[in-house]
C-alpha cells in the first residue's frame, strides 16, 4: 500500500522559490510514477508535471515550463518539486500523487495531504 | 489544447441517481478518470480507465465514457456522496482535469 507524506506548509514572497517534498512509504519510488498537481483556493485540479514511465523521463505541463523542476532522491524515497518566480497565483494547494496505468489512461492514486503555498508580500 | 468540461454543479435528492457528465473532443477514444473530493481532503479515485471501481468504493459508483462524453453516475445516492467531482483524461503525453461538478445532495 503505497503512503505518500508531504511536508508541512510554506510562506513565501513574491519571487521567491519554493520546495515541497513527497516521501514514499510502503513501496519503493523507483518503481513509481509521482506527479504533482495544484490546487488554488476554490479552484480546480491543475496538473504540473510528474514522472513519465514509458519516456523515463520528467514531463511538464506547458504552463509551468522554465519554473518547475521535479527531482527524486531513491536513497529516501522522496520526491521534490520546486516551483521558482512566486506570484500570488501560485497560491495553492500542492499535492502529489502516483500514477499507475501509464499515459494512455493513468490514473492517479494515492495522494498525498497536501502542501499550502502562501505567497505573499 | 486539450479540454474536458464538466457542469459547475449538479443537485440530486437522497436515494434518486446523480449523473454527472465530462465532454471532451473525441473523450470515447481516450481513458476517463473520475476523483471525488471533500472539503479541505485530497481527491480520491472513485473510477479508473472509463468504468473500474477501485477496492473500497461503493457499488453504487458507475461510469461510461463514449463518443464526446464520460458520465459519472451515482444510483442511491447518500449524503455521504455530496462533494466535488473531478474527471480526468490524458491527451498527448499530458494530463488534463475538467473543472469539476459541485454534487449537491438535498
Amino acid at each position: 500500500q503505497v503512503h505518500l507524506v508531504q511536508s508541512g506548509a510554506e510562506v513565501k514572497k513574491p519571487g521567491a522559490s519554493v520546495k515541497v517534498s513527497c516521501q514514499v512509504s510502503g513501496y519503493t519510488l523507483t518503481k513509481l510514477s509521482i506527479h504533482w498537481v495544484r490546487q488554488a483556493p476554490g479552484k480546480g485540479l491543475e496538473w504540473m508535471g510528474g514522472f513519465s514511465s514509458e519516456e523515463r523521463k520528467t514531463i511538464y505541463a506547458q504552463e509551468f515550463q522554465g519554473r518547475v523542476t521535479m527531482t527524486e532522491d531513491p536513497s529516501t524515497d522522496t520526491s521534490y518539486m520546486e516551483l521558482t518566480s512566486l506570484r500570488s497565483e501560485d497560491t495553492a494547494v500542492y499535492f502529489c500523487s502516483t500514477v499507475f496505468g501509464g499515459q494512455r489512461g493513468g490514473w492517479f492514486d494515492p495522494w498525498g495531504r497536501g502542501t499550502l503555498v502562501t505567497v505573499s508580500s | 489544447s486539450y479540454e474536458l468540461t464538466q457542469p459547475p454543479s449538479v443537485s440530486v435528492s437522497p436515494g434518486q441517481t446523480a449523473s454527472i457528465t465530462c465532454f471532451g473532443d473525441k473523450l470515447g477514444d481516450k481513458y476517463a478518470c473520475w476523483y471525488q473530493q471533500k472539503p479541505g481532503q485530497s481527491p480520491v479515485l472513485v473510477i479508473s480507465q472509463d468504468r473500474k471501481r477501485p477496492s473500497g468504493i461503493p457499488e453504487r459508483y458507475s461510469a461510461s465514457n463514449s463518443g464526446n462524453t464520460a458520465t459519472l453516475t451515482i444510483s442511491g445516492t447518500q449524503t455521504m456522496d455530496e462533494a466535488d467531482y473531478y474527471c480526468q483524461a490524458w491527451d498527448s503525453g499530458t494530463v488534463v482535469f475538467g473543472g469539476g461538478t459541485k454534487l449537491t445532495v438535498l
